[in-house]
């Protein structure tokens, strides 16, 4: 089955503890990128790459660390959480960069609250 | 940096009834999607739509990319199209990638 995966779903941390969300997907996509979502301000980019070892800063890239080292991974790496980092991640991909993007597919979310 | 305002921002509906929600942007895009997220937090994409009509069911979008607006047409509504529907779109900027999303409409249908 096509599919985003991220891993973990839930995570309940506390402020300087670094952690990774790991983002993968099985549908060979060029392009893979990291939101997240807080109330009232919708969905904002942190990270997004075209391709391998090819990434670049969406909107809120500040606190985040991303690498991609394989087409199927895009691990999303909070280097020292802290609380305004709370938040519900998603991580997607689309098939293709070419200066235009198709459709976008979404994993399931993890939602991250950093006490 | 391209502005996207959806309209209404909460819109409740009976079920049957039919609706359009809007999605302004302030800039020439090359990309604009739809999306709905259910009452799980599941985000679905609904249309790859930067130009011209589409429709999928009771679901239907129309982008004028020269007037810059996209609106999402749900016919026939059901209580599962509850959720919040999303608009992003991609500015023209080379080798940009940023995805700007609007802030949705929230949709409530009511049995």
């Amino acid at each position: 089955e096509a599919q985003v995966t991220q891993n973990p779903r839930y995570l309940i941390t506390v402020t300087g503890k670094k952690l990774t969300v790991t983002c993968s997907q099985n549908m060979n996509h060029e392009y893979m990128s990291w939101y997240r979502q807080d109330p009232g301000l919708g969905l904002r980019q942190i990270y997004y790459s075209m391709n391998v070892e090819v990434t670049d800063k969406g909107d809120v890239p500040e606190g985040y660390k991303v690498s991609r080292k394989e087409k199927r991974n895009f691990p999303l790496i909070l280097e020292s959480p802290s609380p305004n980092q709370t938040s519900l991640y998603f991580c997607a991909s689309s098939l293709r960069w070419t200066g235009r993007s198709d459709t976008q597919y979404f994993g399931p979310g993890t939602r991250l609250t950093v006490l | 940096g391209i502005q996207v305002e959806q309209s209404p921002p909460d819109l409740i509906l009976q079920e049957g009834a039919n609706s359009t929600l809007r999605c302004n942007f302030s800039d020439s895009v090359n990309n604009l999607q739809w999306f709905h997220q259910n009452p799980w937090g599941q985000l679905i994409n609904l249309f790859y739509i930067p130009s011209g009509t589409k429709q999928n069911g009771r679901l239907s979008a129309t982008t004028v990319a020269t007037e810059r607006y996209s609106l999402l047409y749900i016919s026939s509504s059901q209580t599962t199209d509850s959720g919040v529907y999303f608009c992003a779109v991609m500015n023209y900027g080379g080798s940009q990638g940023n995805l700007i999303f609007g802030k949705g409409t929230k949709l409530s249908v009511k049995p």
